[in-house]
């Protein structure tokens, strides 16, 4: 156990549907980061937050948002959902260190979602 | 641009046999490279990573890897698999801006034949 959690484990919903996912981090870190993993397109980063604000974004759809609040759970909304958005989404956290890239990225178990 | 290639989306080994799976990478600022393994349903779990104090690195299960400079690979090992090493191999390198993002290749699953 990581000590991430991610909630709901699954998801099934309707193509132009919202939905939003839930992290809790580790407790003690200040950064969340978003992945998604697809079959095509493999585990991408899509979005970090740290203490609250966005640190940087990878490939993430506009149609996508999150925020990370002032407790560090962090949401991801999903608008508009394609059949193409179906995935595992996964949520990692990290604590700084230093200035180096070094830091662990703990990941949680995930949320998979299925848009029909 | 980081990137980071495994070369073999699948690799089956024997019980007892060495595992071996390739992680070259490309980054022009020294690298911080990742191993992490994804079991059946579950997440990311850190098997080992490089940070420049030591070009092999140990990690959890058995597993280790070697960075090499020359090669810009860190390919990963085992001296003897285990049937419960089957599971999906992600190598990663953080991508060294103020993200620290994982760049992630595209996997290696690995079977382990009794």
């Amino acid at each position: 156990d990581s000590g991430v959690t991610q909630t709901p484990k699954h998801l099934i919903t309707a193509t132009g549907q919202r939905v939003t996912l839930r992290c809790s981090p580790r407790s003690g870190d200040l950064s969340v980061y978003w992945y998604q993993q697809s079959l095509d397109q493999g585990l991408q980063f899509l979005i970090q937050y740290y203490n609250g604000e966005e640190r940087a974004k990878g490939n993430i759809l506009e149609r996508f948002s999150a925020q990370q609040f002032p407790d560090l759970h962090s949401e991801l909304n999903l608008s508009s959902l394609e059949l193409g958005d179906s995935a595992l989404y996964f949520c990692a956290s990290s604590v700084p260190q230093g200035t180096s890239g070094q830091e662990t990225q703990y990941f949680g178990p995930g949320t998979r979602l299925l848009v029909l | 641009a980081q990137s980071v290639t495994q070369l073999g989306s699948h690799v089956s080994v024997s019980e007892g046999a060495l595992v071996l799976l390739r992680c070259n990478y490309s980054s022009s600022v020294p690298p911080y490279l990742f191993w992490y393994v994804q079991y059946p349903n579950k997440g990311l779990q850190l098997l080992l990573k490089y940070t420049s104090a030591a070009t092999l690195v140990k990690g959890i299960n058995g597993f280790e890897a070697e960075f090499k400079k020359s090669e810009t690979s860190f390919h990963l090992t085992k001296p003897s698999a285990h049937m419960s090493d089957a599971a999906e191999y992600f190598c990663a390198v953080s991508q060294g801006d103020s993200s620290y993002k994982l760049i992630f290749g595209s996997g290696t699953r690995l079977l382990v034949r009794p």
